[in-house]
């Protein structure tokens, strides 16, 4: 079945140094979107990629959407300790009947940032 | 503004007793809402979605069971809990297809 993998599952890093999580799909994506969980919280929206080869930012975050639309990757530079938390990527499922809007979620990978 | 709420934050349960988590969404009108749970340590498993009132749809066989008695009101039952039923539970919400999820503070239950 359609399945999202991320990698890293945990990454522990000393505060200013860079961190990278990769998502990677068994199926092309229309969309890929990107969330973060912070500790004992729920899920919030970080960012939403549609085309091929898209890069976005958002200040020390960098999104990059594959050219195949297989794959992501999450690069944050010079982490400090309020990027704490857990990081997922996630697809629409294909197939099924109508636009039910389902997501399929990766793993996450879970950053430590040491002060 | 959009909001969303889902109560209880926290449960705990003995096993075998019944379960009822609501979740409700206010500000929109005929969004798509999910229920996923989220084990320790986890990711996100989507256990129902549901398009629209009375329209609920299973993604995994479980005891559990999902309804919408109302536009915005989602709400998670069980008649007999069981330990593995323990978790993370989260109410999710859309307004259109391919838009950002929106979720709910959770529901932590621990079922002893």
């Amino acid at each position: 079945g359609q399945q999202v993998m991320q990698i890293p599952q945990y990454q522990h890093v000393q505060e200013g140094e860079d961190f990278t999580t990769y998502c990677n799909s068994s199926t092309t994506l229309s969309n890929i979107q990107w969330y973060k969980q912070r500790p004992g919280g729920h899920p919030v929206f970080l960012i939403q990629l549609v085309k091929s080869g898209e890069v976005k930012k958002q200040k020390r975050l960098t999104f990059q959407f594959g050219e195949a639309k297989k794959n992501s990757s999450l690069h944050i530079t010079a982490t400090q300790t309020t990027d704490v938390g857990t990081y997922f990527c996630a697809g629409p499922y294909r197939g099924g009947s109508g636009n039910t809007g389902k997501l399929i979620f990766g793993q996450g990978t879970t950053l430590q940032v040491k002060p | 503004s959009q909001t969303i709420h889902q109560w209880p934050a926290t449960l705990v349960q003995p096993v075998g007793s019944p379960l009822s988590l609501e979740c409700t969404v206010e500000g929109t009108s005929n969004p798509n809402l999910y229920w996923y749970r989220q084990a320790a340590g986890r990711g996100l498993q989507l256990l129902f979605y549901s398009v629209g009132i009375g329209q609920i749809s299973s993604e995994v066989p479980q005891n559990l069971s999902a309804s919408r008695p109302q536009d915005r009101q989602f709400i998670l039952s069980s008649k007999k809990l069981l330990l593995s039923d323990s978790g993370f539970y989260l109410c999710a919400w859309i307004d259109r297809d391919n838009s950002p999820l929106h979720f709910g503070n959770g529901t932590r239950l621990t079922v002893t």
